[in-house]
């Protein structure tokens, strides 16, 4: 069965400084990984799409890596501000058909001054 | 810049009720498709549709009917709301159904049966 783990729940850090939030999947074929940002009582925001022959993309103090012979994703967030309070989905989207997207549950990240 | 607007925010139904969430893009994307968010667990996938006039299921279609007559709008409508219908529904479009095209969200519709 096609799923997206995320990890940790969730998560504490202090202004300032850096986080890196963990994602593994076992979706197969897989077409690309994507990273959402979702804050309280909004929908979710896209960060970064990486198709599977992608390493890395950055946007902005996001960067997201790819290991697709470990299925394994992260998201790095550096010198975090009090606006990255939020929850982070990541999402695999399995290659063919229509645009199913399969999400995680997400890691609630707030950042405390 | 509107992008996918959802109507209403929140609401609160009777069991036994129906009602019709209103999810309209201005962005003329082909792909919408309707999400719950239930907590600690992913968006899943209720229906979902790639041009008006074609909609097929997801992965939680049962209790929801949708349809697609213009390419703005794709309504989510309730038949007989159920308590195990508590949730956070998300439209989603984006511009075409291929793998990679980014997918844009609406703010989301709060619904609570009692």
């Amino acid at each position: 069965k096609n799923q997206v783990e995320q990890s940790p729940q969730s998560l504490i850090i202090l202004e300032g400084k850096n986080c890196t939030l963990q994602c593994n999947y076992t979706v197969s074929p897989f077409s690309n990984l994507r990273w959402y940002k979702q804050d309280t009582g909004r929908g979710p925001v896209s960060l970064t799409i990486m198709t599977f022959s992608e390493n890395t993309k950055s946007n902005g103090r996001y960067t997201a890596t790819l290991d697709a012979d470990t299925k394994q994703s992260s998201l790095h967030i550096t010198a975090s501000q009090l606006s990255d309070s939020a929850s982070y989905i990541c999402v695999v989207s399995p290659r063919g058909g229509y645009n199913k997207l399969i999400f995680g549950a997400g890691t609630r990240l707030a950042v405390h001054p | 810049n509107a992008g996918v607007t959802q109507t209403p925010k929140f609401q609160v139904l009777k069991t036994g009720q129906s009602m019709t969430l209103q999810c309209a893009q201005d962005m003329n994307h082909e792909y919408m498709s309707w999400y719950r968010q239930d907590p600690g667990m992913g968006l899943r996938l209720i229906h979902y549709s790639v041009g008006a006039g074609i909609t097929d299921q997801g992965e939680v279609p049962n209790g929801y009917n949708v349809s697609r007559s213009t390419t703005e709008d794709f309504p989510l409508r309730l038949l007989s709301a159920a308590p195990s219908q508590t949730s956070v529904y998300f439209c989603a479009s984006s511009y075409e159904e291929g793998a990679g095209t980014e997918a844009f969200f609406g703010q989301g519709t709060r619904l609570t049966v009692v």
